[in-house]
C-alpha cells in the first residue's frame, strides 16, 4: 500500500513569498495531521483533521498559516507570507480512528527552506 | 500539559555493545506510549505501542518497556543499521493527538 505522500520535498524561497505545501493521506484514513519539525522545538503539532474537518489549530504559530483538507484524499498546508523563521521539515501524518490506538503514519516531509 | 523527556540526547555505541533509552513522561492519563525511527531525511517510523505499565513489546534487537512514569528502549547487541533518531510520544485519554519527546539519536559504529 502506498504511504502518506508529500511534495515538494524540497522547497528554497524568498521571504514574503506564498509557500503551499501538499499532503496525500493514505486510503481510508480518516484523521489526518500537520507537523513541523525543527532542532529546537523537536516535533510539534499544527492542526489536525478529523473526517476532512479541522478539529483542532491551536499549534499554528500564527495566522500566516493555514491549512485545508478539501477531500479525503488532499490536504494543503498554505504560508503567507512566509518569513525566515517558518524553516524547518513539515510532515503530514495520517491515522484510521476506528483501530484502537492504530498509530501514525507519516510522509518523508518537506523541507523548507525561507531565505 | 503533557510532557515527554527523552535521554540521553545522543548515544554512541559499539556493534554489539547494548544499552537503553529512557523515556519519562508526564501525561493526564496515559491511552498509548509510542515509539518511532527516524532516519535523515524521513519521516518517523512506528516501532510499538504500549498501553499499561508492565507492558513489554519487542522487535528484532529492540525491547519497548513501560511503567507509569517512564518507558525503556533496550536495544541488544546492536548493529550499524540501528543508527537513527528514536522518538517516544504519548496519547492522553479521550485524544487522537501526540506529544513528542525531542528524541534520541543513536549512532552504532561497526
Amino acid at each position: 500500500d502506498a504511504g502518506v505522500i508529500q511534495s515538494p520535498r524540497h522547497e528554497v524561497t524568498e521571504m514574503g513569498q506564498e509557500v503551499t505545501l501538499r499532503c496525500k493521506p493514505i486510503s481510508g484514513h480518516d484523521y489526518l495531521f500537520w507537523y513541523r519539525q525543527t532542532m529546537m522545538r523537536g516535533l510539534e503539532l499544527l492542526i489536525y483533521f478529523n473526517n476532512n474537518v479541522p478539529i483542532d489549530d491551536s499549534g499554528m504559530p500564527e495566522d500566516r498559516f493555514s491549512a485545508k483538507m478539501p477531500n479525503a484524499s488532499f490536504s494543503t498546508l498554505k504560508i503567507q507570507p512566509s518569513e525566515p523563521r517558518d524553516s524547518a521539515v513539515y510532515f503530514c501524518a495520517s491515522s484510521l480512528a476506528r483501530v484502537r490506538n492504530q498509530p501514525q503514519h507519516f510522509g518523508d516531509g518537506t523541507r523548507l527552506s525561507i531565505l | 500539559e503533557d510532557q515527554v523527556t527523552q535521554s540521553p540526547e545522543a548515544l554512541r555505541l559499539q556493534e554489539g555493545e547494548s544499552s537503553s533509552l529512557n523515556c519519562s513522561y508526564t501525561v493526564s492519563g496515559l491511552r498509548g506510549l509510542f515509539w518511532y525511527r527516524q532516519d535523515p531525511g524521513k519521516g518517523p517510523e512506528f516501532l510499538f505501542t504500549l498501553y499499561s505499565a508492565g507492558e513489554e513489546k519487542e522487535k528484532e534487537r529492540l525491547k519497548a518497556t513501560l511503567t507509569k512514569k517512564e518507558s525503556f528502549l533496550h536495544i541488544t547487541a546492536p548493529k550499524p543499521e540501528d543508527s537513527a533518531t528514536y522518538l517516544c510520544a504519548v496519547q492522553p485519554k479521550g485524544y487522537s493527538t501526540l506529544t513528542f519527546g525531542k528524541g534520541t539519536m543513536l549512532l552504532v559504529s561497526p
